[in-house]
């Protein structure tokens, strides 16, 4: 299996301050990442598909970048609503894993 | 309005068989690959397998492919997750989802399991 290895774990910023979450195939992956944003008791959204193409209706003050196995996820302008857990997931390469998660509080 | 809807969890004991359901509507079912994933009570994602659009083919985490079974109606638009011999493991939220281009664009609620006697 692909082992996604995301950081940090946990991270707080101050409103507008651009904050970036890594994450980090044990192989490549092509290109192959998505980001999705988790809210308190709410499902996972697809904020970010294929590393940096933006989801209809995400904002973009996200965005993503990255190639073979390092991929990143920035918010540009960090804003309350943007609280959440946020993880990557790969979809390579059967089975497509997902990264551990990085919990983001405002400060 | 593409909208996904699960049922079928509840509390179960270890070793028994369970179904869940997932009822999509304001989209073409038949037209996607779908997918179970799940999330353990201290929030770790596990994705589960994938469905083709016609059911012919599936895929699933080495893991769980002994034990778990995805299923689709295409007539009434339904997926289903088929579990048997559950463990303590396998309390989670379990979602269905949609497979858009390389990413799960739609989720659904999610359905509790909670494994205990």
């Amino acid at each position: 299996d692909i082992q996604m290895t995301q950081s940090p774990a946990s991270l707080s910023a101050s409103l507008g301050e651009t904050v970036s979450i890594e994450c980090l195939a044990s192989e490549g992956i092509s290109n192959s990442l998505a980001w999705y944003q988790q809210k308190p008791g709410k499902s996972p959204q697809l904020l970010i598909y294929g590393a940096s193409s933006l989801q209809d209706g995400v904002p973009s003050r996200f965005s993503g970048s990255g190639s073979g196995t390092q991929y990143s996820l920035k918010i540009s302008g960090m804003q309350p609503e943007d609280e959440g857990v946020y993880y990557c997931q790969q979809g390579y390469k059967y089975p497509f894993t997902f990264g551990s998660g990085t919990k983001l509080e405002i400060k | 309005e593409v909208q996904l809807v699960e049922s079928g969890g509840g509390l179960v004991q270890p070793g028994a068989s369970l179904k869940l359901s997932c009822v999509a509507s304001g989209f073409t079912f038949s037209d996607y690959w779908m997918s179970w994933v799940r999330q353990t009570p201290g929030k770790t994602m596990e994705w589960i397998g994938d469905i083709k659009y016609d059911g012919s083919y599936t895929n699933y985490a080495p893991s769980l492919k002994n034990r778990f079974t995805i299923s689709r109606d295409n007539a009434k638009s339904t997926l289903y997750l088929q579990m048997s011999n559950v463990r303590s493991e396998d309390t989670a939220t379990y979602y269905c989802t949609r497979d858009d281009t390389m990413g799960s664009g739609y989720w659904g609620q999610g359905v509790m399991v909670t494994v205990s006697s």
